[in-house]
């Protein structure tokens, strides 16, 4: 089965501080993966995807594939980072449609 | 340009009353994505177009949810006969071309059915 696991709810972190939201996955196939973001009162948006291999906003992931893990990487917190992050994943290749599968998502608080 | 616009923003229902859900995506994106997203959850697929065909209903939870596209831009989500059970923010995302694109979200219609 397909599926997406976001072992914490809740990652509250001082300013500075490092920070890793983990997500572990589970797929059969060869999947890509994404990290979205909803920031309070905002839309989810697409924060970054393994494919890509870039830094957004400080933010990087590495696909571990022996692990089938995907955790985001901050070294410094900012407040400005709180918000509600979920990892993604969908069937990389032709016949994919694009549809994504959601872990349940990890709440990152950033105190000052 | 314009995102991903959802109306109405929220919906009270009645238990038993049918309920359409509007989403106008992205101008000129041919991939159209319904997702439901409960409290405390991630999103959940429903159901993915390509301009107007539906090529995948697969997430559709039952035969009381029904969505379409008839000219391949805007989409509506109907949930017939609401059941408790269906109260979630029902998002849409609409995408360039599908695959691997980007896909942008609107800001979701809220249901609660009472």
């Amino acid at each position: 089965a397909q599926r997406v696991t976001q072992p914490e709810k809740l990652l509250s972190v001082f300013k500075g501080a490092p920070v890793e939201l983990k997500c572990n996955y589970s797929y059969s196939g060869s999947p890509e993966l994404f990290w979205y973001v909803q920031y309070s009162r905002q839309r989810l948006q697409l924060l970054l995807r393994h494919i890509s291999r870039e830094s957004i906003k400080g933010f990087t992931a590495d696909l571990n594939k022996g692990e089938t893990s995907f955790h985001l990487k901050k070294p410094f917190a900012q407040e400005e980072d709180s918000a509600m992050y979920y990892c993604a994943l969908t069937r990389h290749g032709s016949s994919n449609t694009g549809k994504l599968i959601f872990g349940q998502g990890t709440t990152l608080q950033v105190k000052p | 340009g314009a995102g991903v616009s959802q109306s109405p923003r929220y919906k009270v229902a009645k238990r038993g009353q049918d309920v359409a859900l509007r989403c106008d995506p992205i101008s000129g994106h041919v991939s159209l994505f319904w997702y439901q997203q409960a409290l405390g959850q991630g999103p959940e697929f429903l159901t993915y177009f390509q301009n107007e065909a539906q090529l995948d209903k697969s997430g559709l939870p039952s035969d009381r949810f029904f969505a379409e596209r008839p000219e391949g831009s805007v989409s509506t989500l109907k949930i017939q006969r609401t059941q408790q059970e269906d109260s979630a923010v029902y998002l849409c995302a609409s995408s360039f071309s599908g695959r691997q694109e980007t896909q942008y979200f609107g800001p979701g219609t809220r249901l609660l059915v009472l």
